[in-house]
């Protein structure tokens, strides 16, 4: 089983910052990674795949980055709706979630 | 537009079977390009893969659940349907649908979700 660790479990960042939160898998799961975005109340929504490619919809300041073992999902500059819990996702080896970083305002 | 809306009982007795159905409305459930999925959140709790099916009724499931797990497609209706069987109260959970390419296992549209307690 592929197993995914998410880190900080919170992090606490102002409105207009920039927020950088991990993912790292063991083992190596390739760029086979997606993020998700979940804000109170509501189902996933895609941001990313293939560790780098931003879905349909999704605004240029999120990007991610890494392959192998090692990921980053980056917000630039933070909007109030950006407020929310992210999850990473393997799809090398069937499916497994992380344990999600909860972005909260400062 | 695509939609997906699950439906089903919301409270289930222990040891008994939760049953669910997906309902697929703005697009064709029998679809070469995409497989259905079952995903499950327990509350303030991360995210399990359940299963997924194609259209031509072809399976795979989580390992830890596979024992008690049956996922299944009507295709006349634009349905798939969960069955989970035996459940206690570690299944109580809100229970998504959604959808993943076919050639790729990343999400790509989910339901809203369905919160299902197990309680007697």
């Amino acid at each position: 089983e592929i197993v995914m660790t998410q880190s900080p479990a919170i992090l606490s960042v102002s409105p207009g910052e920039r927020a950088t939160l991990s993912c790292r898998a063991s083992p190596s799961i390739g760029s086979n990674l997606a993020w998700y975005q979940q804000r109170p109340g509501r189902a996933p929504r895609l941001l990313i795949f293939g560790a780098s490619t931003r879905a349909t919809g999704i605004p240029a300041r999120f990007s991610g980055s890494g392959s192998g073992t090692e990921f980053t999902l980056t917000i630039s500059s933070l909007q109030s709706e950006d407020f929310a819990v992210y999850y990473c996702q393997q799809y090398d080896n069937w499916l497994t979630f992380g344990g999600g970083t909860k972005v909260e305002i400062k | 537009q695509l939609q997906l809306q699950e439906s089903g009982p919301g409270l289930v007795k222990p040891s008994e079977t939760l049953s669910l159905t997906c309902t697929v409305s703005g697009d064709s459930i029998s679809s070469t390009f995409f497989y259905w999925l079952w995903i499950r959140q327990p509350p303030g709790q991360g995210l399990e893969w359940i299963g997924s099916i194609s259209y031509t009724g072809s399976t795979s499931y989580n390992p830890s659940l596979k024992s008690r797990v049956t996922i299944s497609v009507d295709t006349s209706r634009n349905q798939f349907s969960l069955r989970l069987n035996s459940v206690t109260a570690a299944d109580a959970a809100v229970y998504y649908c959604a959808r993943r390419y076919t050639s790729a296992w990343f999400l790509d549209s989910w339901g809203q979700g369905t919160l299902v307690t197990v309680s007697s």
